[in-house]
């Protein structure tokens, strides 16, 4: 059983730019959810995939948004980047659209200057 | 306000002492309660979850919810070394899809 990875591992971005995350669920998983955790901060939910289709958001703007493969596999998109994106970026997978048995990935650490 | 409050410590115990990590919370829609451990450079890893009001025991945790108070709390027996991490509650309402977390606690065991 693999579990949830992520890539990049690190990533350096200039303000304005726009970048792709990446997630691959662990096997089985058909729901995948996006975090944002600054420093010394908990995660922050951004959305949810359930079967290709965003199943709910966070208070984020529109220039986060994100896919869903046939495969389960995911992508977060953020345009137009700021300063304050700067961080952790984790995805989530579990069975079905209930908040417990979430498996994590070890996140993307993005750093906007 | 923020919905959850969690006190981010951090908290320094000496090994096997009891630790109690505790959230508190002003939405009374939440129905799901969990614990997450994150170590640093890690992603969080689900301890346990609780589903409404009560107890659950699993090993050296025990996770417990007072609903009528919107308070939840994480002990820890026989604390170890390996235990130091941040730790972090998060809740959940009815559809289940949009987890709020805490700030999380960084707790020390000494050994």
């Amino acid at each position: 059983e693999t579990g949830v990875t992520q890539s990049p591992t690190h990533l350096i971005k200039t303000r304005g730019q726009q970048v792709t995350l990446r997630c691959s669920s662990q096997s089985g998983h058909n729901t995948v959810s996006w975090y944002q955790q600054a420093l010394g901060q908990g995660p922050q939910f951004i959305f949810q995939y359930y079967r290709e289709e965003e199943n709910g958001r966070g208070n984020f703007p529109p220039r986060f948004s994100g896919l869903q493969f046939p495969n389960y596999s995911s992508e977060l998109n953020v345009n137009a980047l700021e300063l304050d994106d700067s961080a952790l970026y984790l995805c989530a997978s579990s069975l079905g659209q209930g908040p417990y048995e979430q498996y994590f990935g070890p996140g993307t650490r993005l750093t906007v200057t | 306000q923020k919905e959850v409050e969690q006190d981010p410590g951090p908290l320094s115990v000496p090994e096997g002492a009891i630790v109690s990590l505790n959230c508190t919370y002003s939405n009374s829609a939440f129905q799901y309660f969990m614990w997450y451990r994150q170590y640093s450079r890690k992603g969080p890893e689900l301890l346990m979850y609780t589903y409404s009001s009560g107890n659950k025991e699993d090993g050296r945790f025990t996770a417990q919810v007072d609903k009528s108070s919107k308070y939840i709390s994480l002990f820890i027996r026989d604390s170890q070394p390996s235990d130091s991490a941040t730790y972090l509650c998060a809740m959940s309402g009815p559809g289940g899809f949009k987890t709020i977390f805490g700030a999380g606690t960084r707790l020390f065991v000494k050994a």
